[in-house]
């Protein structure tokens, strides 16, 4: 079975930092893209970033392009976001996801954690 | 950027009727390589993560009930509940995975009248 926990969520002061993590079990974490979606609570899904298999191709979202990184360590089976410059409107759940099938090229989100708040306020 | 845009916000329809989302975006998804629409429906009961329920536009995933369908091409896409059942409540979203950035469709929240 497929799981993902995520982990590293809290609260920070606008400005500050903080690094999530997510834990991936039941597949290959190597062979999958992996995702980072948010969303701020009673809002919609915002896709933040993703990585490929071997970290080798990363994009962003616009709205957190030079602040957040998005990396992995396969060996481990995590996936980590680090939040760097944290705003009060970075306020939300994170979602780790994986895409659905394994492959050279992206996919659509297949599966999803259960999420992890961070409140960014001061 | 590609922007998804929904239509309604929100709707309620009787049990046992029919519910049609509607999905827009600002530029093509389909790649004409491969002859696909890179669109996918996901549905979010509170207090959950989202769960998959169509890719490609028009594939149901596995364990999806049927009445559940997707359609469209290119820019105009539709996901319809053909006989809403109490346990489609929920907010859905388009969500396109043809280029980076990827985006979602602001959600629609279905209801029961």
């Amino acid at each position: 079975e497929v799981q993902l926990v995520e982990s590293g969520g809290g609260l920070v002061q606008p400005g500050g930092s903080l690094r999530l993590s997510c834990v991936a079990s039941g597949f290959t974490l190597s062979r999958y893209w992996m995702h980072w979606v948010r969303q701020a609570p009673g809002e919609g899904l915002v896709w933040v970033s993703r990585i490929n298999s071997d970290g080798s191709t990363i994009d962003y979202a616009d709205s957190v392009k030079g602040r957040f990184t998005i990396s992995r360590d396969n060996a481990e089976n995590t996936l980590y976001l680090q939040m760097n410059s944290l705003r009060v409107e970075d306020t939300a759940f994170y979602y780790c996801a994986r895409d659905d099938r394994s492959g050279l090229y992206g996919d659509y989100v297949g599966y999803w954690g259960q999420g992890t708040l961070v409140t960014v306020s001061s | 950027e590609i922007v998804m845009t929904q239509s309604p916000d929100s709707l309620a329809v009787s049990l046992g009727e029919r519910a049609t989302i509607n999905c827009k975006s600002s530029q093509s998804v389909l790649y004409s390589s491969n002859n696909k629409n890179y669109l996918a429906w996901y549905q979010q009961k509170p207090g959950l993560p989202p769960k998959l329920l169509i890719s490609w536009a028009s594939t149901r995933a596995s364990g999806v009930p049927d009445r559940f369908s997707g359609s469209g091409s290119g820019t105009d896409f539709s996901l319809t509940i053909s006989s809403l059942q109490a346990e489609d409540v929920a907010v859905y979203y388009c969500h396109q995975y043809y280029s980076p950035p990827l985006t979602f469709g602001g959600g629609t929240k279905v209801e029961i009248k």
